[in-house]
């Protein structure tokens, strides 16, 4: 089983600054199976990026995703104030799909 | 659009069973897989597994092997995942999410039900 291991645990920012958000594959993985999710409190889970680096519908150009092999990255340029969720990384090209423990974005 | 509409919340003994639906519309149901992900309190996100309705195969998380079975009925576009031998650390919200990609490729969630808080308790 592949573990995904998110840094950091919680990430405090103001609005307007900008956030790096990692995630880190126990074994390399394809970045065609790679993807990014913002859930907010009582909400499910919403998908961002998918294949590591494409937005999904619907999502502002402001959030962005890079990587490969073992190390993925999660980037929101200019954070509004609707981006404070938690962020979780997901690996779905072996089974079982894992995903990552999540990193709280908070307000500072 | 594609929306998941899941059954409502349930409580349950230790040892029982629970099951939960999820029903599909908007989009082609048969062609993309419906995966069952599970949120524990304060916790993240566990893959239980998943079925492809045009086929009709489950794959399951050898983690929850055994104690889960999930199926789907092409008819009513509904999916169905059900948990037996349950016990307190089953307690959750249980979502079904669908695949974004069709015909059974490896792929991301597009789309989710509301989730479904399962509650075992004595």
């Amino acid at each position: 089983e592949i573990v995904l291991t998110q840094s950091p645990g919680t990430l405090s920012l103001s609005p307007g600054e900008r956030a790096t958000l990692s995630c880190r594959a126990s074994q390399s993985i394809s970045s065609t199976y790679l993807a990014w999710y913002q859930q907010k409190p009582g909400q499910a889970p919403r998908l961002l990026i998918y294949g590591a680096s494409s937005r999904a519908s619907g999502i502002p150009d402001r959030f962005s995703g890079s990587g490969s092999g073992t190390d993925f990255t999660l980037t929101i340029s200019r954070l509004e104030p609707e981006d404070f969720a938690v962020y979780y990384c997901q690996q779905y090209g072996s089974s079982p799909q894992t995903f990552g423990q999540g990193t709280k974005l908070g307000i500072k | 659009q594609v929306h998941l509409v899941q059954s409502g919340a349930e409580v349950k003994k230790p040892g029982s069973s629970v099951k939960v639906s999820c029903t599909a519309s908007g989009g082609t149901f048969s062609s993309y897989a419906i995966s069952w992900v599970r949120q524990a309190p304060g916790q993240g996100l566990e893959w239980m597994g998943g079925i492809i309705p045009l086929f009709g195969t489950p794959n399951y998380a050898q983690k929850f092997q055994g104690r889960v079975t999930i199926t789907a009925d092409k008819s009513t576009s509904t999916a169905y995942m059900e948990l037996s031998s349950l016990r307190s650390e089953d307690t959750a919200v249980y979502y079904c999410a669908r695949a974004a990609a069709a015909a059974g490729k490896p792929s991301s969630f597009d789309y989710w039900g509301q989730g479904t808080l399962v509650t075992v308790s004595s």
